[in-house]
């Protein structure tokens, strides 16, 4: 399948401070990104989906201003947390959809993952 | 109406037993079910997939069965091996759709045993 990266794979900031998240396609182009949260033991909560050249668009209750989302590129897209505090240490996730399958399906593609530690 | 029920929580097999997970879903516009694979500290993985026009679908030791009317599919992971521990995921989402998202389940925690 294809492949999907995120950088960097863990990071400890301060609380305050912000932090952004990469994440690339690398071997098709995606011309949509997700990034999810995911609590311990928990599921994969979507936060927003972005598609290239346009704004983010945020599931309900995930604050705008505090998760930055810029999709500038059919391969790159960043995830900013902004001011971060205690409270937004989680595993955030990515995704890129590959449109293209034969046949006109989709498929996503998760990447590996970014510890964020905020202390 | 765009819910996953996904149970056991957690499993514990031993190693050579079957593994089930059971999984429910509401929305009969959905057309593709897959399986994730997920090991701590890293994203999931694609297991395996299957659409609502066949009843079963097989690979290696992993078999989706597919109950279209009850709306409800499994995963039976044959002769589980301690590499199988990991969480599992079952999805369901609409793949011709552009706009369409992965509507996950809560993940089961399966632990075999040697």
């Amino acid at each position: 399948g294809a492949v999907v990266s995120q950088h960097p794979s863990r990071v400890i900031c301060k609380s305050g401070t912000s932090v952004k998240i990469e994440c690339r396609s690398l071997d098709f182009q995606a011309t949509t990104m997700f990034w999810y949260r995911q609590f311990p033991k928990q599921s994969l909560m979507l936060m927003a989906t972005s598609n290239e050249g346009s704004k983010a668009t945020y599931e309900q209750g995930v604050e705008k201003d505090k998760f930055l989302i810029n999709h500038a590129s059919l391969t790159l897209s960043t995830l900013t947390v902004t001011s971060a505090h205690p409270e937004d240490s989680s595993f955030y996730i990515c995704s890129a959809r590959d449109p293209g399958l034969a046949g006109g399906q989709y498929e996503q593609y998760f990447g590996p993952g970014t510890r964020l530690t905020v202390t | 109406q765009q819910q996953v029920k996904q149970s056991p929580q957690s499993l514990i097999v031993q190693k050579g037993g079957i593994s089930i997970i059971n999984c429910a879903y509401e929305n009969t516009a959905f057309d593709y079910f897959p399986w994730y694979q997920q090991f701590p500290g890293k994203g999931p993985a694609l297991l395996i997939a299957i659409r609502p026009d066949v009843s079963e679908k097989k690979e290696g030791r992993f078999t989706i069965s597919f109950n279209k009317s009850a709306k409800q599919f499994s995963l039976h992971i044959m002769d589980s091996q301690p590499g199988d521990s990991a969480t599992y995921f079952c999805a369901a989402t609409l793949q011709y759709s552009s706009a369409s998202k992965i509507i996950f389940g809560s993940g089961t925690r399966l632990s075999i045993r040697p």
